[in-house]
């Protein structure tokens, strides 16, 4: 059973970080990209970041480009989010996805339940 | 990017109901890759359709997608109980992938 399971997500100040991850499990995690998406509270969905099968590639959305930092590992089944600089506009639920097929560019068959980043003095 | 513009942003309607949710792009999307999502109060979103028209695993067949191009519809053909939720579109054709703001349905 394919499993994604996020964690890391706290109350922080605006202009702190923050380290997102994701444990997935019950599929070959470096056969698949792998994506960020959020959700503001009471909102809709919004791509953040998705990383190739090889973390060779990365792709970022304007709104976090040059503050957030997608990585992951895959000799421990893992996928990271790195989260600088934040503002109160990036808090949300924070959902990894896991990908169809091997390609970056695809739906999202998997998702996880979400991580809830609030930012807030 | 391609902008999705999902209608109506909220439907309201009683169960067995037929529901008809559209989702519009502001250009073609390549292929037909347009997906549906259906998402319930405090969970994460699960896929229903992809390449438009084809069913995910375990997706009951009251579920259909149709389209091409800039007009994408989902239909739901008799309405259940769980079926009352958002729905959002997504086009995965184009990097980045975006998505529809989304269209709720509830209960009339």
């Amino acid at each position: 059973e394919v499993q994604l399971v996020e964690s890391g997500g706290v109350v922080v100040q605006p202009g702190g970080s923050l380290r997102l991850s994701c444990a997935a499990s019950g599929f070959t995690f470096d056969n698949f990209a792998m994506h960020w998406v959020r959700q503001a509270p009471g909102k809709g969905l919004e791509w953040v970041s998705l990383i190739t099968r090889d973390g060779s590639i990365t792709y970022y959305a304007d709104s976090v480009k040059g503050r957030f930092t997608i990585s992951r590992d895959n000799s421990r089944n893992s996928l990271f989010l790195q989260m600088n600089s934040l503002r109160a506009e990036d808090t949300a639920f924070y959902y990894c996805a896991k990908t169809r097929g091997t390609y970056y560019l695809d739906y999202f068959d998997y998702w996880g339940q979400g991580t809830l980043v609030t930012v807030s003095s | 990017e391609i902008v999705l513009t999902q209608s109506p942003g909220t439907l309201s309607l009683s169960p067995g109901e037929r529901a008809s949710l559209s989702c519009r792009a502001s250009q073609s999307v390549t292929s037909s890759y347009l997906a549906w999502y259906r998402q319930k109060p405090g969970q994460a979103p699960r896929l229903l359709i992809s390449g438009a028209s084809n069913r995910a695993t375990g997706i009951p067949d009251r579920f259909s997608g149709s389209g091409s191009g800039t007009d994408f519809t989902l239909t739901i053909s008799t309405l259940e109980p769980e079926d009352f939720a958002v729905y959002y579109c997504q086009q995965y054709g184009s990097s980045p992938a975006t998505f529809g703001q989304g269209t709720k349905v509830e209960i009339k």
